[in-house]
C-alpha cells in the first residue's frame, strides 16, 4: 500500500518553463490537496479537490492550474515558473475534506 | 493570512521533559489536527479533535480544545529525543470550502 506518490521528488527549472507535478493515492479518497511549503515556513494551501471532478482555489491558487483527472490523480501544472515558485511542494489526500489527511514526501521545485 | 498560529516558533527542551505547544486560530472550525514533520520529509498525522471535544489523548499526547478562546494545546509527556521535529497545527474552516489551512509551526528539540 503506497499510500500518496509523488512525482518527482526534485526539479530545477529555468524561468518561464512549465511542468506537471503528479500525485496519486491508492486510498479511495475523495479529497486531495495541494501545498507548498517554503523554508522555515509552514503549509500554504494552493488548491484543493473535494472530489473528482471538482476543484477549489486555495491560499495562494496564483500562477498554477490543477487536473482531478480521476479518483487517483491530481496534477498541479506551473504553466510559466517563476523564481517565487521555488518551494517544496506536497500533495495530500483524506477520506473526506477536513479529515485526517495523508501527505507524499515531497517536490523540491527549484526555479532559477 | 494563515488561520492558525503556533506559539513558540521554536522550543528547546531536555529529554524526559514534557513539551507544550500552542494553536490560535481565527474562525469558527468543524475540527482540530496536529501533524508532524520530521525535517525535510512529509507531514504525519497525530491527532484530531473535534470543535465538540474538549480534551483528547493518544499515547503520549494529549490535545486540548478551547473554542470560546480559539485555541488549542499539544502537550508531548516525557519527551524523547526522537520527538524532535516540527509540529503544525491545522485547522477545517466552517466559513469557506478550504480545508485544512495549516499554522506556521513549532519548531521542537530534544537535547538527549
Amino acid at each position: 500500500n503506497a499510500g500518496v506518490t509523488q512525482t518527482p521528488k526534485f526539479q530545477v527549472l529555468k524561468t518561464g518553463q512549465s511542468m506537471t507535478l503528479q500525485c496519486a493515492q491508492d486510498m479511495n479518497h475523495n479529497s486531495m490537496y495541494w501545498y507548498r511549503q517554503d523554508p522555515g515556513m509552514g503549509l500554504r494551501l494552493i488548491y484543493y479537490s473535494a472530489s473528482e471532478g471538482t476543484t477549489d482555489k486555495g491560499e495562494v491558487p496564483n500562477g498554477y492550474n490543477v487536473s482531478r483527472l480521476n479518483k487517483r490523480e491530481f496534477s498541479l501544472r506551473l504553466e510559466s515558473a517563476a523564481p517565487s515558485q521555488t518551494s517544496v511542494y506536497f500533495c495530500a489526500s483524506s477520506e473526506e475534506g477536513g479529515a485526517e489527511a495523508f501527505f507524499g514526501q515531497g517536490t523540491r521545485l527549484t526555479v532559477v | 493570512s494563515q488561520q492558525g498560529e503556533e506559539d513558540p516558533q521554536a522550543l528547546s527542551i531536555q529529554e524526559g521533559e514534557n513539551a507544550t505547544m500552542n494553536c490560535s486560530y481565527k474562525t469558527s472550525i468543524n475540527n482540530l489536527q496536529w501533524y508532524r514533520q520530521n525535517s525535510g520529509r512529509g507531514l504525519v498525522h497525530l491527532i484530531l479533535i473535534r470543535s465538540n471535544e474538549r480534551e483528547k489523548h493518544s499515547g503520549r499526547l494529549r490535545v486540548t480544545l478551547d473554542t470560546s478562546k480559539k485555541s488549542s494545546s499539544l502537550l508531548i509527556t516525557a519527551s524523547r529525543a526522537a520527538d524532535t521535529a516540527s509540529y503544525f497545527c491545522a485547522t477545517d474552516r466552517m466559513d469557506s470550502s478550504y480545508k485544512l489551512i495549516f499554522g506556521s509551526g513549532t519548531r521542537l528539540l530534544v537535547r538527549p
